[in-house]
């Protein structure tokens, strides 16, 4: 039981290119989130996911796209990479619902080192 | 200003001291209150989970909510080296399910204890 897994670790990207976040959990959880975290900000929700084919804004969702085609995938995309989106992106998720409690413990991934030049 | 308020510290203390970490909050609506730990390029990982008023105990820890106050507390009591982390308060309204579970954080408070 991996739990939830992201790929890739460390990234370094260029002004303007483009990427893409995987997360993948194993533990059959309704709920999937994306968080950044910067120095003096603690976590800040980007989009969230409440089922399979769903997705929603969170805090700071401007410049990233998600997609959820599979319950156990959550995708992060960034379009136009900007020095800005330098961070560690954390992904997490909870049974949701089906844990009988929506607030319910949220299990995080390892994270991804992002730099943007 | 920030819905949730936490000092970020850097926090060192002697091995074996009492420590106390704090938030603050301004939402009324927050009933569901968690302490996450992380360690040093790991991600979280739920440390205590209280819901309301009250307080919670596990072990060396104990979690305090005053909603009075919008002011929550964890103890860490005999503090060790391996406690050195980031704790980050998070907090969640739940009205119906509709949150989603969606969680607000605290800056984190960064905690040394050294030998």
């Amino acid at each position: 039981n991996a739990g939830v897994t992201q790929t890739p670790k460390f990234r370094v990207l260029k002004t303007g290119q483009s990427m893409t976040l995987l997360c993948a959990q194993d533990m059959n959880h309704e709920y999937m989130y994306w968080y950044r975290q910067d120095p003096g900000m603690g976590l800040r929700l980007i989009h969230y996911s409440v089922g399979e084919g769903t997705t929603a804004k969170g805090e700071v969702p401007d410049g990233y796209n998600v997609s959820r085609l599979k319950k156990q995938n959550f995708l992060l995309g960034l379009e136009s990479a900007a020095p800005s989106q330098t961070s560690v992106y954390f992904c997490a998720s909870s049974r949701g619902l089906a844990g009988g409690l929506s607030t319910d413990t949220q299990y995080f991934g390892p994270g991804t080192r992002l730099t943007v030049l | 200003q920030k819905e949730v308020e936490q000092d970020p510290g850097p926090l060192s203390v002697p091995e074996g001291a009492i420590v106390s970490l704090n938030c603050t909050y301004s939402n009324s609506a927050f009933q569901y209150f968690m302490w996450y730990r992380q360690y040093s390029r790991k991600g979280p990982e739920l440390l205590m989970y209280t819901y309301s008023s009250g307080n919670k105990e596990d072990g060396r820890f104990t979690a305090q909510v005053d909603k009075s106050s919008k002011y929550i507390s964890l103890f860490i009591r005999d503090s060790q080296p391996s406690d050195s982390a980031t704790y980050l308060c998070a907090m969640s309204a739940d009205a119906g399910g509709t949150s989603y579970g969606k969680l607000t954080f605290g800056q984190g408070t960064i905690l040394t204890v050294h030998p």
